[in-house]
């Protein structure tokens, strides 16, 4: 069945950076751009980019330019999201998610296959 | 960024009732709206894509509607198991983004 699977949980301290992969299973991984989300404790939702796994573009949030880099590695099926100078506010669960073809001005629709998360806490 | 604003944020009802969570966007995104449900400790499901289209195996209790900016979630009849909270989404302009949530809970 199509699923993503994540990496496990990490603890880091402030100022460091986390890796965080997600591998994809039953669909063709280049035929679908893959997001990551995150959910800070109690929180909502926060997208931070995309990265289409056939070519190796990204786009990210401005929130996060300069500290995001989403990386694929098409022959296990794995896109990667590294997340430096981490801070306290870093806490949360982060999640890819699958969608169809993006553009350079937007997407075409929502994420129709989530991964369970990995969970990031950020302490001293 | 686009910010969409979802009401009621809480909302009590009991099973058999009808309910309808709204979505307003700060400016117009065309049809491109998905909404999700999501469950204590899971991630989200993706119920409706482009406003009123339901995905596959998603119950048809389940509707959405609207257009440019104002956008509404229904629940014909709620059953025990749509206890979550749902999201709206925009996928019409960077950043992708989405609503507060409204969190659905048992009366």
């Amino acid at each position: 069945q199509v699923q993503l699977v994540h990496s496990g949980a990490e603890v880091k301290k402030p100022g460091a950076s986390v890796k965080v992969s997600c591998k994809a299973s039953g669909y063709t991984f280049i035929g679908y751009y893959m997001h990551w989300v995150r959910q800070a404790p109690g929180q909502g939702l926060e997208w931070m980019g995309w990265i289409n796994p056939h070519s190796g573009d990204t786009k990210y949030a401005e929130k996060f330019q300069g500290r995001v880099t989403m990386t694929r590695d098409t022959s296990i099926s794995t896109v990667y999201m590294e997340l430096s100078r981490l801070t306290p506010d870093d806490t949360a669960v982060y999640y890819c998610a699958r969608s169809v073809v993006c553009s350079s001005s937007s997407c075409y629709a929502g994420f129709d296959i989530w991964g369970h998360g990995t969970r990031v806490a950020v302490s001293s | 960024a686009i910010q969409l604003t979802q009401s009621p944020s809480s909302l009590s009802a009991s099973v058999g009732d009808r309910v309808t969570i709204t979505c307003r966007a700060g400016q117009g995104i065309s049809s491109s709206l998905a909404w999700y449900q999501q469950k204590p400790g899971k991630p989200p499901k993706l119920l409706i894509n482009d406003v009123s289209d339901l995905e596959s195996g998603v119950p048809s209790r389940f509707s959405g509607s609207g257009s440019g900016t104002d956008f509404t979630l229904t629940i014909s009849s709620l059953q025990p198991e749509d206890f979550a909270t749902y999201y709206c989404q925009q996928f019409n302009t960077y950043p992708l983004t989405f609503g507060g949530g409204t969190k659905v809970e048992i009366k």
